[in-house]
């Protein structure tokens, strides 16, 4: 199974400033995904993100909210922008590896915003 | 949205018992995983099965799957402190969506 790490591990931001995360895999995947999770609950998927084009959003998830990059095929990142304390959760990197269907989890990145 | 449902929502039963969770989903799927989530961390893959099978057993785990249902289950055996986590089944197509999850504690 790939290896995924995330950075940072958590975080705290003020209101209205941006927060970057960064996604790395120690091995080339066909799919990259994005996927927050609010406190107590479920994993709702953001997006795809597409290497080489613009990144394939879910309903209620728009660009100039949630810009996402993947420059190669391991690496993405995921930005939060004009953060509000109800963008504090988690948020999690998920990638799916040419030929198989299961999904691997990063650790997550836990935001706090005030 | 949410693809999934899991029932029950919390379920608490002591050491060695046997814990039973249930999805149902709204789509047709070609596979349906299911998830672990220790508080406050990671999700852990358990297993995947396919539309095309109707059982599959990993170590103490035995998932069962009704397309015609849409429904499935996960079966935890022979319970230990250690499976204390919350549960999601989730399902394709692009990325997983996940069900509203079960939130199991097990007892010593």
């Amino acid at each position: 199974s790939a290896v995924i790490s995330q950075k940072p591990s958590r975080d705290i931001c003020q209101r209205g400033t941006s927060l970057t995360i960064q996604c790395q895999v120690d091995s080339q995947v066909t799919m990259m995904f994005w996927y927050r999770q609010q406190p107590g609950q479920s994993l709702t998927l953001i997006a795809t993100a597409n290497q080489g084009s613009e990144a394939t959003y879910e309903s209620g998830f728009v660009i100039d909210k949630f810009p996402i990059s993947r420059p190669n095929l391991t690496f993405s990142t995921l930005t939060v922008s004009n953060l509000s304390p109800e963008d504090s959760s988690i948020y999690l990197c998920s990638v799916r590896q040419g030929g198989t269907d299961t999904q691997y989890f990063g650790p997550g990145t836990r935001l706090t915003v005030l | 949205s949410q693809q999934g449902e899991e029932d029950p929502q919390a379920l608490s039963i002591q050491e060695g018992e046997n814990a039973t969770m249930n999805c149902s989903y709204k789509t047709s799927i070609n596979n349906l995983q299911w998830y672990r989530q220790n508080s406050g961390r990671g999700l852990v893959h358990l297993i995947l099965i396919r539309s095309n099978e109707r059982e599959k057993h990993s170590g103490r785990l035995r998932v069962t799957l009704d397309t015609s249902k849409k429904s499935s289950s996960l079966l935890i055996t022979a319970s230990r402190a250690a499976d204390t986590a919350s549960y999601f089944c989730a399902t394709p197509p692009r990325g997983l969506i996940f069900g509203t999850g079960t939130r199991l504690q097990v007892f010593p």
